[in-house]
C-alpha cells in the first residue's frame, strides 16, 4: 500500500523552480519522508530526507508542513538533465529493526528548453 | 566510497528458465541489501531483503527467492520463470536501521519470453 500520493506528471520551463508536491496523510510520527529520482532505465538516485524540519542540500529543499501530512520537493533551478521520475517515499520501520520504503508511482517531470 | 554492481544488465530468458541475478557492493561490511522489481510504468515494489548473511525476509508470495552467501552478495533466483517475472530488478543497500539511506543499483532488465 504506497503511503504517498503524487501527481503523475508536470512540466517545468527551464531555469526555473520545480516544484513537486507529495501529500502522505497517514504518515506516523517517527517516518521519514525521502526522495529519490529515477532517470529512464536507471537505478533511483537519493536527493534528500527530512522528518519535521525543512531540508537543504547541494541538490534540493525539501518543505514539510507543520502537520507532515504534506510536502513538496524544490528543485532550485531546473535543468534538462533534471527530467525524470520523482519518488515520493515514507520509511517505516519494520518489527526486524531494519526500514522498509513504501514506493508510489511518482511524478513523471519533463524540463521544458 | 561504496559502490553497488549488478549483473546482467540485461537478460533475455525463454518461460520455465532458471534465473539467477548477483549483487555485490562494495565499500562497507555488514550492509542491509534489498531486491525490488519495477514493473513497465509502475514504481518499485521490495522484494526481499536482508540484514545479514543467511537471513532473508520475503515481502511478497512469488517464484522468486533470495540468497545471501556472503556478506556483500545478494543473489536473486527463480527455478522456472514465468512470463509475469518480466521487468527491472533493482538491488540496494543501506548501512543499517539508525542512518538507512538506501543507495540502488544500475539495475538488471529481465525480459521473459
Amino acid at each position: 500500500d504506497a503511503k504517498t500520493t503524487q501527481p503523475t506528471s508536470m512540466d517545468c520551463a527551464e531555469g526555473r523552480a520545480a516544484n513537486l508536491p507529495c501529500n502522505h496523510s497517514t504518515i506516523s510520527g517517527n517516518e521519514y519522508v525521502y526522495w529519490y529520482r529515477q532517470i529512464h532505465s536507471q537505478g533511483p538516485q537519493y536527493i534528500i530526507h527530512g522528518l519535521k524540519n525543512n531540508e537543504t542540500n547541494e541538490m534540493a529543499s525539501l518543505i514539510i508542513t507543520e502537520d507532515r501530512k504534506s510536502s513538496t520537493l524544490i528543485l532550485p533551478h531546473a535543468t534538462l538533465r533534471d527530467t525524470a521520475v520523482y519518488y515520493c517515499i515514507v520509511r517505516v520501520r519494520e518489527t526486524s529493526g531494519t526500514y522498509k520504503y513504501i514506493f508510489g508511482t511518482g511524478t513523471r517531470l519533463k524540463v521544458l528548453a | 566510497s561504496q559502490t553497488i554492481h549488478q549483473w546482467p544488465a540485461t537478460l533475455v530468458q525463454p518461460v520455465g528458465s532458471p534465473l539467477s541475478l548477483e549483487c555485490t557492493v562494495e565499500g562497507t561490511s555488514n550492509p542491509n541489501l534489498y531486491w525490488y522489481r519495477q514493473a513497465a510504468g509502475r514504481g518499485l515494489q521490495l522484494l526481499f531483503y536482508s540484514v545479514g548473511i543467511g537471513q532473508i525476509s520475503s515481502e511478497v508470495p512469488q517464484n522468486l527467492s533470495a540468497s545471501r552467501p556472503q556478506d556483500r552478495q545478494f543473489i536473486l533466483s527463480s527455478k522456472k520463470l514465468l512470463l509475469s517475472d518480466s521487468g527491472f530488478y533493482l538491488c540496494a543497500w543501506s548501512r543499517g536501521p539508525l542512518t538507512d539511506t538506501q543507495y540502488f543499483g544500475p539495475g538488471t532488465r529481465l525480459t521473459v519470453l
